[in-house]
């Protein structure tokens, strides 16, 4: 089973600063299964990125996500005030899927 | 718009059998998994498992086979997921979600979430 760490556990950053979250894969992955998903309080999570870099359909450009092998990153370029929020990353392999324990992005 | 619409909030106690519904409109229901994830009291998100509404084609995570079963009505566009025993560690948040495609591997539209909270 592959595990998913992402870091940090928690992000302390202001509005129109640059974010930065990793998530580490225990094993290498297909960046194809690779996703990012934002989840706000009380919500249901929102797919954000696939296949590792390909922005979900409304998402913003300043959402970037890059990485291969066991190393992801999403990237967030100038941070607005509602993409404070938790973030997750998922990877789903041979019929096993796995997220990642999430980064809490919080006003600074 | 695709939407996948759960079953509302349940309080059960211990012991007692439950079944929550997700029904996708607006979108051709067998073409599409739909999984189903869980999310406990200020925790993370954990895969339970998926099934293909076609044929109920089902793999559950390791964690979770055996304490739920998944099933789908494709006449009605529905998945279910049920209990047979509930526990107080069953108190959770449940979302269900389409997976995007075999190409991807994604999630692109969630249900809004059922609460079920256990206690006796």
């Amino acid at each position: 089973e592959i595990v998913l760490t992402q870091s940090p556990g928690t992000l302390s950053l202001s509005p129109g600063e640059r974010a930065t979250l990793s998530c580490r894969a225990s094993q290498s992955v297909s960046s194809s299964y690779l996703a990012w998903y934002q989840q706000k309080p009380g919500q249901a999570p929102r797919l954000l990125i696939y296949g590792a870099s390909s922005r979900a359909t409304g998402i913003p450009d300043r959402f970037t996500g890059s990485g291969s092998g066991t190393d992801f990153t999403l990237t967030i370029s100038r941070l607005e005030p509602e993409d404070f929020a938790v973030y997750y990353c998922q990877h789903y392999g041979t019929s096993l899927c796995s997220f990642g324990q999430g980064t809490k992005l919080e006003i600074k | 718009e695709v939407q996948l619409v759960q079953s509302g909030t349940e309080v059960k106690k211990p012991g007692e059998s439950l079944k929550i519904s997700c029904q996708g409109s607006d979108y051709t229901f067998t073409s599409y998994w739909v999984a189903w994830v869980r999310q406990m009291p200020g925790k993370g998100l954990e895969w339970m498992g998926i099934i293909n509404p076609r044929d109920s084609d089902t793999r559950y995570s390791p964690s979770f086979q055996g304490q739920v079963t998944m099933s789908a009505d494709k006449s009605i566009s529905t998945a279910f997921l049920q209990w047979s025993g509930l526990k107080a560690s069953d108190t959770a948040i449940y979302y269900c979600a389409r997976l995007a495609g075999l190409s991807t591997m994604s999630f692109d539209f969630w249900g809004q979430g059922t609460l079920v909270s256990v206690s006796s």
